[in-house]
């Protein structure tokens, strides 16, 4: 099936560092969506950008909409052990049935 | 309030059967969307429902199928279940509009 092309694909990091995921893709999107997913759960959203070159936080996360609207980042400053789980990118477009296409995942571990 | 729950958590079958999946979506959500997770893949768009009606299918065989209700609950039936239906399939909530959808915790289906 369709997938975004999402990088890095895994992170090992210490406590405390700045982290930088992207997602890219072939195809234009109206909506991209950063989720975190943790072992046993479904997705949870963290950030919805809805604007070619918009830029939103949430927290110490940092997300931006490309220009190009092919792509999409992910920040997440001062990384703490809460942050360990699997972020997924996910593009939308709009009208029809408006489903989502993700990234791989990009799974994140922090050492203390 | 209640989020996405979806029913049973866990399920194991054997292959040939048949499986139904059950979703409840958040209250006030006319949208359900039906997704399936292969381990260490992001989710597959597999169905999205708005007002009863099929919005969207995704590159999955007839043996899947899906209905909304009217109280907007969803049923996801997978018919001749094979070894390669072993997922996690996640049922996904939104108003309807562009927003971001609320995923369930899934359902962790095993097929033997």
């Amino acid at each position: 099936g369709q997938q975004l092309n999402q990088s890095p694909q895994s992170m090992f990091i210490q406590e405390g560092e700045d982290v930088s995921m992207n997602c890219t893709s072939s195809s234009i999107f109206n909506t991209w969506l950063w989720y975190k997913q943790d072992p046993g759960e479904g997705p949870v959203l963290l950030i919805a950008l809805y604007k070619a070159g918009e830029l939103t936080s949430n927290g110490r996360l940092t997300a931006q909409f490309g220009i190009t609207r092919k792509d999409s980042f992910l920040n997440i400053s001062a990384s703490i052990p809460s942050d360990v789980g699997i972020y997924f990118c996910a593009g939308q477009l709009k009208g029809g049935a408006q489903k989502l296409v993700f990234g791989q995942g990009t799974r994140l571990t922090i050492n203390p | 309030d209640a989020g996405v729950t979806q029913s049973p958590t866990h399920l194991i079958k054997t292959r040939g059967q048949q499986v139904t999946l059950r979703c409840s979506p958040i209250s006030g959500h006319k949208s359900v969307s039906w997704y399936q997770q292969v381990l260490g893949q992001g989710p597959q768009f597999i169905f999205q429902y708005y007002e009863k009606e099929e919005r969207g299918r995704g590159n999955f065989p007839d043996r899947f199928s899906a209905r909304q209700f009217p109280n907007y609950s969803s049923e996801l039936n997978v018919n001749a279940l094979l070894l390669g239906d072993s997922a996690l399939y996640l049922c996904a909530s939104s108003l309807g509009g562009s927003d971001g959808y609320t995923f369930g915790s899934g359902t962790r289906l095993t097929v033997v």
